[in-house]
Parts: structure tokens; C-alpha cells; sequence
């Protein structure tokens, strides 16, 4: 067991509003990650958090922002949502923020964010 | 632009035999990558990984080959069982400003049959 929740497990907003996505990293999982899975694609890298701090970014727009707080906790916030935004949001965890994280990088089971 | 390419939607293999997915990608600079597997309704878990200073690395029934030149690898399941049934994507990550992002191709879903 991964033990990295996500909630909500599903969510519908509208164009032009704003939401917020949550995620419980496994405790002492120092990084956090969030992605986004567009229908028939891979997850593509939005951010990564270490130690509350903003340690990387992808290709996504201001609009897509986050937070890493100290009880392994985090947030992906998205303003003035778009229907392009409808996607799976993913997020995983890891110990570290070093060369091999990926190995131990646990994924949560997603949000489903749907735009209207 | 799509880095890393999974150009096999889906396949289907019997159980007992041997399953391969394929893997391309087009950033050299590539030197990490990793297969996970995904259930329906559950995040990827993590199979296994290969460093580019390898080109096979071993893991039970799983094994992944990297041909650097061709910047190719692909993933060998013997014996593939009902049980891997499951979308299965490659990933590839560089050391680079962008904290570790992974690369992900867009996945091949993999049924075994009976």
C-alpha cells in the first residue's frame, strides 16, 4: 500500500472558476508531484514541491500554482479553469528530492477534474 | 512535443508466453528511465528502471533493454500472466533544472489472456 490519498476522488466546475486539489504524501515523503493525464495520454510533469519549496516546473501556465506544507500535505490550486483542464490530476510522493527518487516515487489514485 | 513514444496502443499476448512493449525516445540527454504499470481507478506503481550506463537490468519475471544508439528500450515480461494485465508506461528523466520531472509516453495497455 502506497499509502498517498487524493481528494475528491471526482469533481465538476465550470469554465472560469477555480479549484483546488489535495493530496496526503506518505509520512516523511519530503517531495511531492503533480501531473496531469489528459484522456489517451501520459501524465504530464506540472510540478515538483521539496521541502515546501517550488523545485521544478513544466510546461504549464501561472495559473496552475501549489502548496507543500509540513505535515505532508499538498495542494495544486488552478485558476480560471478551462475545458482543456478536464484531466486527471496526479499526485506522488517520494523521501527525496535526490538522483533516484523516481524509484521511490508513490503515486496517489488521481482526481477527476471535469470542466463544463 | 512527445519526448518519449509508446507507438503500440494496446497488445495482447497469451498467458505463458512473453509479452514485450516498446519504447522510444527522441532527448538524448535522457540518462533514467522507468516502466510503471496502472490499474484501472489506481495511481502507477513503479516496476522497474534502468540507468543509461546499463543496457539490461533484470527483476523476476521483468526485464528492460536499453539500446542507447537507437534510443530504444522495451520491457520483456516471461512468463506474462492475467494478473499483468495493465496499462504500462515508459518513462524517462534527465538531470536538469526541472527537478527530476519524468517523461511519460502515452502508455500501451497489455492484456493477457488465459
Amino acid at each position: 500500500e502506497t499509502g498517498v490519498t487524493q481528494s475528491p476522488t471526482h469533481l465538476i466546475k465550470t469554465r472560469g472558476q477555480q479549484v483546488t486539489l489535495r493530496c496526503s504524501s506518505q509520512s516523511g515523503h519530503n517531495t511531492v508531484s503533480w501531473y496531469q493525464q489528459a484522456l489517451g495520454q501520459g501524465p504530464q510533469f506540472i510540478f515538483q514541491y521539496y521541502r515546501e519549496e517550488e523545485n521544478g516546473r513544466g510546461n504549464f501556465p501561472p495559473r496552475f500554482s501549489g502548496l507543500q506544507f509540513p505535515n505532508y500535505s499538498s495542494e495544486l490550486n488552478v485558476n480560471a479553469l478551462e475545458l482543456d483542464d478536464s484531466a486527471l490530476y496526479l499526485c506522488a510522493s517520494s523521501p527525496s528530492a535526490g538522483r533516484l527518487f523516481a524509484d521511490t516515487q508513490y503515486f496517489g489514485p488521481g482526481t477527476r477534474l471535469t470542466v463544463l | 512535443d512527445q519526448q518519449v513514444k509508446q507507438n503500440s496502443p494496446s497488445l495482447s499476448v497469451q498467458e505463458g508466453r512473453i509479452s514485450i512493449l516498446n519504447c522510444d525516445y527522441t532527448n538524448s540527454m535522457f540518462d533514467y528511465f522507468l516502466w510503471y504499470k496502472k490499474y484501472p481507478a489506481e495511481g502507477p506503481t513503479f516496476l522497474i528502471s534502468i540507468s543509461s550506463i546499463k543496457d539490461k537490468n533484470e527483476d523476476g519475471r521483468f526485464t528492460v533493454f536499453l539500446n542507447k544508439s537507437a534510443k530504444h528500450l522495451s520491457l520483456h515480461i516471461v512468463p506474462s500472466q492475467p494478473g499483468d494485465s495493465a496499462v504500462y508506461f515508459c518513462a524517462a528523466s534527465l538531470n536538469s533544472n526541472s527537478g527530476y520531472a519524468l517523461n511519460f509516453g502515452k502508455g500501451t495497455s497489455l492484456l493477457v489472456t488465459p
